[in-house]
């Protein structure tokens, strides 16, 4: 089944250690995005790639970054985590922009714990 | 920027009643509107979704109602059963390119 694959499910790191989220998908969907999702609160957007192009949110910080090598992986770094970073990460893709009346898939997301 | 926020953090229905999910949004600009469930542990799921060209649309058990005048957006959903019992996101694509999530209700269904 075409789906939105994130690995791992959970991830434990150390305070300031970096770290990487990897998510893959198989809609051949071009519009890749990285939700932070903390504890009973709404998904909460980073950024997104809208083919090769990179879309940041003005209030993302600079520690988290993100690459994506090509149309099925999507990857976000986070160069120094600290302890608010922990949080559940949601990738989601979508087959056009934002605004153009499409929805998102989600993947199950990937738990983050700092230690 | 815009906001989209719920009137009711939980919600506790009797297994078998009809659930009523309510959403206000800010930015009367928004065009498109989706609902999300999202169970414990996962990824929220798409439910839903109308335009702002309509003011009700239908699925199965699930109704979404949108009322542009007072801003307001809920879902119903019929027949409520156990596995309903989720968090509800309801989301929208404002003017800005961007996907906003409102702060979600919790519904816990009593069997």
């Amino acid at each position: 089944d075409a789906m939105v694959i994130q690995n791992p499910r959970y991830q434990v790191t150390q305070f300031g250690k970096p770290v990487t989220l990897s998510c893959s998908q198989t809609l051949n969907h071009n519009v890749m995005y990285w939700y932070q999702q903390k504890s009973s609160q709404a998904p909460k957007l980073l950024f997104h790639y809208y083919d090769k192009d990179f879309n940041n949110e003005a209030d993302t910080p600079d520690n988290f970054q993100s690459r994506r090598p090509n149309t099925s992986f999507c990857f976000l770094d986070i160069r120094s985590p600290g302890l608010g970073d922990a949080a559940m990460y949601l990738c989601a893709t979508s087959r056009g922009a934002p605004g153009q009346g499409v929805g998102y898939t989600f993947g199950s997301g990937t738990r983050l714990t700092v230690v | 920027g815009e906001s989209v926020g719920l009137h009711l953090p939980t919600l506790s229905v009797q297994e078998g009643d009809n659930s009523i999910i309510n959403c206000a949004y800010s930015n009367s600009a928004s065009d498109y509107f989706i609902w999300y469930k999202q169970e414990s542990g996962k990824g929220p799921q798409f439910i839903i979704d109308i335009r702002s060209n309509m003011d009700k649309r239908q699925g199965q058990r699930v109704t979404v109602l949108l009322n542009k005048t007072v801003k307001h957006l809920s879902l119903q959903i019929a027949a409520t059963q156990p596995g309903d019992s989720a968090v509800y996101f309801c989301a929208e694509n404002g003017a800005g390119n961007q996907f906003y999530f409102g702060t979600g209700t919790s519904l816990t269904v009593i069997p």
